[in-house]
């Protein structure tokens, strides 16, 4: 079993809808965690920190459940530009752990 | 803004060649790490470093070596590279210990590795 796991999509949406992506991970001992956005052909870049009462960035709301071990990603109001590779990260004995992230497509 | 520089974008090398992969952080970053992103597999550490000289294998070292003489500079080796090291490689670096510091890694561009 993968120590982060991620389905890899694609999902495709059209402009405006609502997407929601889920992880889990097999470390109950995990300490924290995190959403990477990655771009073709490039390098991931924090999106945002996960926090155990879950927190919103503008249209990004992570949501941490350390007893199922489940981190999830809601995109509200989708645009073209969030078109990407959304990657779920655990940090775990001083150490990032990246699930192999899920792709999403947002289509005008 | 913080800047992790790797050095070739794009390489082709033969089998058994030895390639050096430079990376170069501005940002007096303590932590550096090289990772290996392959399709389905996602990101894979393979060697990291909390400070000079110092280095830490992480879940695939083999085939691989690191050097970190200064602190801004981390250099990943492949002694004798084989078709299987065909992958992009990713450079990071992180500030401090423990915490938000460390847990916010910045990463380089990406090396594109081609081993025929």
């Amino acid at each position: 079993r993968k120590e982060v796991e991620q389905d890899p999509g694609p999902f495709n949406v059209p402009e405006g809808a609502t997407v929601a992506f889920n992880c889990t991970y097999s470390n109950s001992a995990s300490q924290s965690f995190f959403w990477y956005r990655q771009d073709c052909r490039k390098e991931p870049k924090l999106l945002m920190s996960v926090y155990s009462s879950g927190n919103e960035d503008g249209r990004f709301t992570a949501q941490l459940n350390r007893a199922s071990q489940y981190i999830s990603l809601l995109i509200r109001d989708s645009k073209l530009s969030d078109s990407a590779t959304y990657l779920c990260v655990v940090m775990e004995g001083g150490k990032l752990i990246f699930g192999q992230g899920t792709e999403l497509s947002v289509k005008p | 803004d913080v800047k992790v520089t790797q050095s070739s974008r794009y390489l082709v090398k033969r089998t058994g060649e030895k390639v050096f992969l430079e990376c170069v952080q501005d940002m007096d970053h303590e932590n550096m790490f090289w990772y290996r992103q392959d399709p389905g597999l996602g990101l894979r550490l393979i060697y990291f470093s909390y400070d000079v000289k110092m280095k830490e294998k992480g879940d695939i070292p083999e085939g691989y070596s690191v050097s970190r003489e200064k602190k801004e500079r981390f250099s990943l080796i492949l002694e004798s590279a084989s078709t299987n090291q065909t992958s992009m490689y990713l450079c990071a670096s992180s500030l401090g210990r423990t915490g938000a510091l460390f847990n916010t890694i910045y990463f380089g561009e990406g090396s594109w590795l081609t081993v025929v």
